[in-house]
Parts: structure tokens; sequence; C-alpha cells
């Protein structure tokens, strides 16, 4: 596609429940990136792919958020038993490759957990 | 561990005015820096992309440099505009031989231009 699309825009969902946020980079990037954006903050880094393998997960804060990106485009961000804390705007970025690529982001998906 | 600061957090000019926003970094050994711009409930739109290698680059009414040595790069916006009102963010790669990919970002500079 012309950008990067996430989807949902907005998920509003219950503590204790699970969600998935979806990403699809520019056509061709084979690098993507997850970052997570609370206000008044710039974003965090959770995940970087480069294709289909997680080349650096040291930022997911812990065993409840999961990202996959099996066939080297799409990627899912998954995140089980949500807490408030997790509330954020969760950002997906990627590049035409890693390490000395310019950055390309979504508009962002923004979780609400009640 | 990388840490990125932007100082001011806020500006406010009056339209027409040439402004200079900061960005400091506590690693020098970045591989490129990046600024963006943010609009309110918007993701984030590059403005400038300056690799280790270089000084500095240009965009239409933007110049960013980059001072590796002494860990600062500034964002120089030419004769502003209320079109420019937004958060601008600056966020330096972490070198190859580390964690390769990451990019820590500052907590960005919001910039109102007055009419």
């Amino acid at each position: 596609g012309a950008g990067v699309s996430q989807t949902p825009s907005n998920k509003v969902t219950e503590k204790g429940k699970y969600v998935e946020l979806r990403c699809d980079p520019i056509s061709g990037h084979t690098a993507l990136y997850w970052y997570r954006q609370s206000l008044g903050q710039g974003p965090e880094f959770l995940i970087y792919f480069q294709g289909t393998g997680a080349a650096d997960d040291s930022g997911l804060p812990n065993d409840r958020f999961f990202a996959v990106r099996p066939e080297g485009s799409v990627s899912t961000l998954k995140i089980q038993r949500t807490e408030r804390g997790d509330s954020a705007v969760y950002l997906c970025a990627s590049s035409r490759t890693g390490y000395t690529g310019e950055l390309f982001f979504g508009e962002g998906s923004r979780l609400t957990v009640l | 561990k990388q840490e990125v600061t932007q100082i001011p957090a806020a500006l406010s000019v009056p339209e027409g005015e040439n402004l200079v926003l900061n960005c400091s970094f506590t690693d020098s050994a970045i591989y490129n820096l990046q600024w963006f711009r943010q609009d309110p409930g918007k993701g984030l739109t590059s403005l400038l992309l300056i690799q280790s290698s270089q000084r500095e680059q240009t965009s239409g009414r933007l110049n960013a440099s980059l001072d590796k040595s002494s860990g600062r790069s500034t964002l120089y916006i030419a004769a502003s505009q209320p079109g420019d009102s937004a958060t601008y963010l600056c966020a330096g790669a972490e070198p190859l031989n580390t964690n390769a990919g990451k990019s820590t970002f500052g907590d960005g500079t919001t910039l109102t231009v007055k009419p």
C-alpha cells in the first residue's frame, strides 16, 4: 500500500481480555517495528522484525505481549490478559531496510483498557 | 542505555519567526538521527533523516544538523507558519553491533506558531 496501515484505529476492551492489533507495512519494506506511546511522551520501542524473524524483542514489557510476522509482511501484536496500564497508542513503523532505513509510521491503534 | 532529551517541552512563537528545536542524546554512537512531526491524534511523519556520517540535511524550510561528538542535533525552521504547529520528535537509532534497528525517542517539543 501507499503507507503503513494499522487496524483497528481504536479499541476499547475490558481488563483481562485478549487483544490483537494489526499492521500492514509499506509494500517491499523488510523491516517492521512496534512502538508504544503514552500521552505526552515519545514512542517507546517494543519489537523489531527483519523479514519474518524478530531481530530485537527487548522492548516487550512482559510475556503477555507477543508479536508475529509470519510471511514477512503483515504483523500482529497480541496482548493477553490486558491490564489498565496497557492503555496507550500502539504505533507501527516500517523501513525499506533495517539499520539505515528511514522509519515510516502508521496512524496508530489507540487501546483503552477499562 | 541511550537517553534522548528535547528542550523545551513547549515553544510558542509569532508567525514568520525563525526557530531552533534542540535534541540531545547521551550515547554518541548512534547510527542515524531522524526528526518527525506529530499532529494531535495522528502518527509520526518523517521530516529529515541524518546518517551518522552526515552533518546536516535540508528539506524546504527545514534544516537539521547532527554533532555526534557533543551529542546534539538541532532542527531549524525558517519563516515559521501556523501550519507548522505540531509536536516535533527526534529519534536516535542504535549502532549496528548492538540493538540494531531500535530507535530511542525524545518526548518532543510542542510548537505553536501564532498568526
